[in-house]
């Protein structure tokens, strides 16, 4: 069945420093890829998402680009802020139910 | 217009009690599912349906039942509750689009 593979954490970064959280993905056919964010005691929120080869998803200062060919759709952030910390999934819609990473945690220092 | 709801927020169960977690979404999907958290962890699929009348099992479905009688509502059942069911519930609802929506998640401990 399809599955998603992503970086695990915990990563810890300081305030304005660049985030990259890798995702890859397998499965039949070409599904739509997400990112969800997941912020302490709350449920997860989409956080961008991406439907076809090539497309990019952007939200709030992050960016993932649905790259086929490498199978992947990492995420990135030039510039992370306190207020980013959180738990980062990665997600793929096929033909089969939403699967999930695992979770990336982020905390970032001031 | 809600998004998906659910209740109960907090529970505590004794072992062996039964509970129904309770979720409902007004967004009119088809698809709805049921995940469990543990501390620390990613998601794991419990239940899912892809309609009303439908219902089929994820990946961790030992020790649960759910039932759609209804669009509307996916209802978890819990029999005979173990320790090891002490974890935080989200229930989820998705469209066609297959954006998902998630409710606030039930916190249950079962002592």
């Amino acid at each position: 069945g399809d599955s998603v593979t992503q970086m695990e954490g915990p990563v810890t970064l300081s305030e304005e420093a660049c985030l990259t959280i890798n995702c890859t993905y397998t499965a039949t056919g070409y599904p739509s890829l997400f990112w969800y964010v997941q912020y302490p005691g709350e449920g997860l929120q989409l956080l961008l998402k991406a439907t076809k080869a090539d497309d990019k998803g952007s939200n709030k200062g992050f960016e993932a680009t649905y790259r086929k060919e490498t199978t992947s759709f990492h995420l990135e952030k030039g510039s992370v802020q306190v207020s980013d910390s959180a738990v980062y999934f990665c997600s793929a819609s096929g033909n089969t139910p939403l699967v999930f990473g695992k979770g990336t945690r982020l905390s970032v220092i001031a | 217009n809600a998004g998906v709801t659910q209740t109960p927020k907090f529970r505590i169960l004794k072992i062996g009690q039964s509970m129904t977690l309770q979720c409902a979404q007004d967004m009119n999907h088809n698809y709805m599912y049921w995940y469990r958290q543990d501390p620390g962890m990613g998601l794991k699929l419990i239940y899912y349906s892809v309609g009303a009348g439908i219902t089929d099992k994820g990946e961790v479905p030992n020790g649960y039942n759910v039932s759609r009688s209804t669009t509307e509502d996916f209802p978890l059942r819990l029999e005979l509750a173990a320790p090891s069911q002490t974890s935080v519930y989200f229930c989820a609802s998705s469209g066609l689009a297959g954006v998902s929506f998630f409710g606030p998640g039930t916190r249950l401990t079962v002592l």
